[in-house]
């Protein structure tokens, strides 16, 4: 069974520019969460998705927003980015609604100049 | 400008002693917990999970102990191999009753395995 596919793998981008990343959970899988990995904060919790419908939102602003399609595959999107938003952001597919395993894709590295 | 690195606990061992790699949780209300191993250039591999109606949960080399009382959670790794070396992340879950959760996650510790 496939991993969990985030792609890109790499991104630079300009300030003030938008950015979408994508994810395609495990067969099955129909819980998709987004991380944000920086040094300085760690990982953070942004947003999951289940049914096509956000279920969790983590505290970050209105720029960072998602979606989620009928396959379970997911997007998230930047607008107006920030030097302050380079980070690695990572992915998370569950296979159900009860707290089960969280399996992590290897991440898009983000990078605004 | 420079960035402010992540300040992480470090554990250096050698090849085949045990490791034992802390955590201290903040949320009483937290159920479920994890841990993760995170190397260079990789997502977060799942290790081991607890539910908070356990003390200790065995896997692979691995044990995980979990101590509500203090709200502390570690986990330990027999035999310590170099392919252990990386960055050890415990998680929470502390949405207590709901479906679905986020995950809380610690600083992480970076565990070097010395030959």
């Amino acid at each position: 069974k496939a991993g969990v596919t985030q792609t890109p793998r790499y991104l630079i981008k300009t300030r003030g520019q938008q950015v979408t990343l994508s994810c395609s959970p495990i067969s099955g899988h129909r819980s998709v969460s987004w991380y944000q990995q920086t040094p300085g904060q760690g990982l953070q919790f942004l947003f999951e998705y289940f049914s096509e419908t956000q279920r969790n939102k983590g505290n970050f602003p209105g720029r960072f927003s998602g979606r989620q399609f009928s396959n379970s595959r997911s997007e998230m999107n930047v607008s107006t980015l920030e030097l302050g938003d380079s980070a690695l952001y990572l992915c998370a597919s569950r296979e159900g609604v009860m707290n089960t395993e969280a399996f992590f894709g290897q991440g898009t590295r983000l990078t605004v100049v | 400008g420079e960035s402010v690195g992540l300040h992480l606990p470090t554990l250096s061992v050698q090849e085949g002693d045990n490791s034992i790699i802390n955590c201290a949780y903040s949320n009483s209300a937290s159920d479920y917990f994890i841990w993760y191993k995170q190397e260079s250039g990789k997502g977060p591999q799942f290790i081991i999970d607890i539910r908070s109606n356990m003390d200790k949960r065995q896997g692979q080399r691995v044990t995980v102990l979990l101590n509500k009382t203090v709200k502390h959670l570690s986990l330990q790794i027999a035999a310590t191999q170099p392919g252990d070396s990386a960055v050890y992340f415990c998680a929470e879950n502390r949405d207590r009753g709901s479906t679905l959760g986020r995950l809380y996650f610690g600083r992480g510790t970076q565990l070097t395995v010395w030959p």
